[in-house]
């Protein structure tokens, strides 16, 4: 199945350091989501942005809605040791008639170093 | 207020054998999806239920089939197990409202194991 293209694949980073990732696909959305999951965890929505050119932020994370519908953003300022994990972007079409399936993108591994 | 919850955590089968894995969705939630998570990958959509009907498919074979009860609850069975169908299964609740804003929320997921 498809997913969406996610970069980078991990990072390593120290404590404190801001921290980008982004996320693209060949197809457009009218949502895109960003999750993250913990190890033996299911996904948790962290921000849901629903409008192309839209800026979103919650707390120290801020995500951004492509003007092309076709990709997204998350930053995460002054991360710390909880930030630790696999971030997954999600984009999603809504219709009339409800919430659709999300197609995941392939995940971003933040490592923090010590 | 319970999240969504699933069951059984982990589990163990053996090749050509038959799974059913449960799920209850957040309170409030009408609707259930269903994705299975490879190792190292993000989840992939295998189908959606809402008012006891199917109501999306993904790219996933029949023996992949599932049935939402009329409290909303759901099971998604696999029938004839095969070694690619290791993975964690999760599922998601959402409500149907019939617009954007209606966010899947995902329970902790199912542990499957073919061996």
């Amino acid at each position: 199945g498809q997913q969406l293209n996610q970069s980078p694949q991990s990072m390593f980073i120290q404590e404190g350091e801001d921290v980008s990732m982004n996320c693209t696909s060949s197809s457009i959305f009218n949502t895109w989501l960003w999750y993250k999951q913990d190890p033996g965890e299911g996904p948790v929505l962290l921000i849901a942005l629903y409008k192309a050119g839209e800026l979103t932020s919650n707390g120290r994370l801020t995500a951004q809605f492509g003007i092309t519908r076709k990709d997204s953003f998350l930053n995460i300022s002054a991360s710390i040791p909880s930030d630790v994990g696999i971030y997954f972007c999600a984009g999603q079409m809504t219709s009339n008639f409800g919430n659709e399936k999300l197609t995941f993108g392939t995940g971003t591994r933040l490592t923090i170093i010590p | 207020d319970a999240g969504v919850t699933q069951s059984p955590t982990h589990l163990i089968k053996t090749r050509g054998q038959q799974v059913t894995l449960r799920c209850s969705p957040k309170s409030g939630h009408d609707t259930v999806s269903w994705y299975q998570q490879a190792l190292g990958q993000g989840p992939q959509f295998i189908f959606q239920y809402y008012e006891e009907e199917e109501r999306q498919r993904g790219n996933f074979p029949d023996r992949f089939s599932g049935h939402q009860f009329p409290n909303y609850s759901s099971e998604l069975n696999v029938n004839a197990l095969l070694l690619g169908d290791s993975a964690l299964y999760l599922c998601a609740s959402s409500r149907t409202s019939g617009g954007a804003g209606e966010t899947q929320y995902f329970g902790p997921g199912t542990r499957l194991l073919v061996l």
